[in-house]
């Protein structure tokens, strides 16, 4: 049973740049959060998607925005790359959210560092 | 969401208990107390939640005081591999987001 993947592992972008990244969620979850984490910080709740929709969101500008498909895997897009967007961006999945299980899986993350 | 303390770092003797504490004072009465902790360069791991009553699963302990103002995490037999940062925090009834600080560092060293 794979657990939560999360693609790429690694990437670099520049300023300015688009960026596009990728969560599957563990088997049998249909609901995908996105988690920014800085070094030495605890992750930072980005957003959430069930049933396609957003429907939850933390305290992040616009240029953070995602997507969710019918298979339920998910996408995350940041705009504009800031120096300040260099994290770890790690995905969780659930089913039916907190509310109905209390508990988050996450993935390993997708490390993106900003020049 | 309630505010959480931890103390920034800790050591344990592998063998031996680890008793991690949480202070949560301002927590009300729909508010959930989480742990999770992270293992160097790997996603956060659930380990446990309650509400009031003491809680015990295979990887842990959760004891919340009965004023609910602070609980303690208990590993009953600390391994290395339980060397990692471990987060507390409360989430409210209803909330999707998990709000971590910066959790308290466990090493368990040999």
């Amino acid at each position: 049973d794979a657990g939560v993947t999360q693609s790429p592992t690694h990437l670099i972008k520049t300023r300015g740049q688009q960026v596009t990244l990728r969560c599957s969620p563990k088997s049998g979850h249909d609901t995908v959060s996105w988690y920014q984490q800085a070094l030495g910080q605890g992750p930072q709740f980005i957003f959430q998607y069930y049933e396609e929709e957003e429907r939850q969101r933390g305290n992040f500008p616009d240029r953070f925005s995602g997507h969710q498909f019918p298979n339920y895997s998910s996408e995350l897009n940041v705009n504009a790359l800031l120096l300040g967007d260099s994290a770890l961006y790690l995905c969780a999945s659930s089913s039916q959210g907190l509310a109905q299980t209390g508990e988050l899986f996450f993935g390993e993350g997708s490390r993106l560092t900003v020049l | 969401d309630a505010k959480t303390t931890q103390p920034p770092s800790m050591d344990c003797a592998e063998g031996r208990a680890a008793n991690l504490p949480c202070n949560h004072s301002t927590i009300s009465g729909n508010e959930y107390v989480y742990w999770y902790r992270q293992i160097h360069s790997q996603g956060p791991q659930y380990i446990i939640h309650g509400l009031k009553n003491n809680e015990t699963n295979e990887m842990a302990s959760l004891i919340i005081t009965e004023d609910r103002k602070s609980s303690t995490l208990i590993l009953p037999h600390a391994t290395l591999r339980d060397t990692a940062v471990y987060y507390c925090i409360v989430r409210r009834k209803g909330s999707e987001k998990l709000v971590f600080g910066k959790g308290t560092k466990l090493t368990v060293n040999p």
